[in-house]
């Protein structure tokens, strides 16, 4: 595997389950972030690590708990999700913490 | 505040350049990317430059950037069919940890 990936790519979820989403990059970066991308909205950062530590929250709801155990690894744990948070959500690392950033694919999440 | 901001739309016919502008409002040094992404895909890094450069060209692509007016272009020389995609400028303000995306310029290539 090259680049950065995600899993699952799709995940349909209810309000009351718990889920989770995982990232992976292989090019050697110390930085990774999640996104949310949802229709006719800008793509909105919600999380920043560098080197394992969370340097960036940005107002995120508490049913959003990110977790980086490595470098390489990113996960999303998801809780009594609301339908409005149906959208892409999309990963993404970077050499560094303001560089150039590289996505992967994303997973479409739909809560029912 | 920070905002960066496109047109949403574009066409142009296969084989005419195409050129999708942006605007950015941060005053400070930044650097500002162009990202691709087509239908259920991620983000594609297509280019990038930082705010002390005036342009940049790679194969295709040629970045202008009007510090005066904080105007980004992308320009796409010999436009294709596989040019089609949303096209995505952001800014990074140098020395932190946000990025600010605009909300993307459809671009569609007629045959």
């Amino acid at each position: 595997e090259t680049g950065v990936t995600q899993t699952p790519r799709h995940l349909v979820m209810g309000m009351t389950n718990k889920k989770s989403l995982k990232c992976e990059q292989h090019l050697g970066h110390n930085a990774m972030y999640w996104y949310k991308q949802s229709a006719k909205k800008p793509l909105e950062l919600m999380f920043v690590y560098s080197l394992e530590e969370r340097v960036e929250n940005n107002s995120v709801p508490s049913r959003f708990s990110p977790e980086c155990p490595n470098s390489s690894h990113l996960f999303l744990h998801l809780h009594t999700l609301q339908p409005e948070d149906s959208a892409l959500y999309l990963c993404a690392s970077s050499p560094r913490t303001g560089g150039e950033q590289y996505f992967g694919p994303g997973t479409r999440l739909t809560v029912t | 505040g920070e905002d960066v901001e496109q047109s949403l739309f574009l066409s142009v016919r296969e084989g005419d350049s195409s050129v999708i502008n942006c605007t950015y409002t941060d005053s400070s040094s930044t650097y500002l990317y162009w990202y691709k992404q087509e239908p259920g895909a991620g983000l594609q890094l297509l280019t990038y430059i930082f705010s002390n450069m005036d342009m940049k060209q790679d194969q295709r692509l040629t970045v202008l950037l009007n510090k005066k007016d904080k105007h980004l272009s992308l320009r796409i020389a010999d436009t294709q069919t596989g040019d089609s995609a949303i096209y995505f400028c952001a800014e990074s303000p140098s020395g932190t940890y946000k990025y600010i995306f605009g909300t993307g310029t459809r671009l569609k290539v007629l045959a």
